[in-house]
């Protein structure tokens, strides 16, 4: 069984402030990563899929890097907004027709 | 307006009833896929499908059967021998296995 691990379970963060988390995942048959976003109440939505090694992509104020070597990323959220209160999942893709995911971050932006 | 829809938002299960969750897409997607959330974890994968009239088992089919019949639709029924039914009901698609999944806005059942 792959797993794929997600830290911290949960965090709350200052509005304003910037934060980040990590996703790890085996280095081994590498092909894909995937961050999504889940708001309350609404389905997940995906923000990045990432296949190389040192990849950096962003999204406003979301960005996340790749490190497929020694397999995590890394998704930073800059100057924290109370939009941004989710669950942030990663998912893990190697070739087998299926995403592995993560039991995600849970974040909470306090105003 | 193209996108992933479940039918229905809540439902109910009486012990020893087979129920069916109901999943349709409009994004000419070919693979589609099955999971379940419970509190505290991430999701689990329940079935998959690459292709119409071909499927196969995710990490917790016990309990649970499915069909594609259709390109567009991938129901899931949730049958009398799932023990432990009472969850959030994920369905989702993508072009390709290793491309971004669409979900559906969920079915949450429960047991009467």
């Amino acid at each position: 069984i792959l797993n794929v691990e997600q830290s911290p379970q949960s965090l709350h963060v200052q509005e304003g402030d910037s934060t980040n988390f990590t996703c790890s995942f085996p280095s081994s048959n590498f092909y894909a990563l995937h961050w999504y976003r889940w708001e309350t109440a609404k389905s997940p939505e995906a923000l990045f899929v990432m296949t190389l090694n040192g990849d950096e992509k962003k999204k406003g104020r979301i960005s996340a890097t790749l490190n497929t070597k020694e397999g995590y990323s890394y998704l930073y959220i800059k100057g924290s907004q109370p939009e941004d209160s989710a669950t942030y999942l990663c998912a893990f893709y190697f070739g087998n027709e299926k995403l592995t995911f993560g039991t995600g971050t849970r974040l909470t932006i306090i105003p | 307006d193209g996108g992933i829809t479940q039918s229905p938002k809540y439902l109910f299960r009486k012990e020893g009833q087979n129920v069916t969750l109901s999943c349709e897409q409009n994004l000419n997607h070919d693979a589609m896929y099955w999971y379940r959330q419970d509190p505290g974890q991430g999701l689990r994968l329940i079935y998959y499908s690459q292709i119409v009239n071909d499927f196969q088992k995710g990490d917790i089919a016990e309990g649970y059967s499915v069909s594609r019949e259709k390109k567009e639709s991938f129901p899931l029924t949730v049958t009398s021998a799932q023990k432990n039914p009472t969850a959030f009901y994920l369905c989702a698609s993508s072009p390709r296995p290793q491309e971004t999944q669409y979900f559906g806005p969920g079915t949450r059942l429960l047991v009467l």
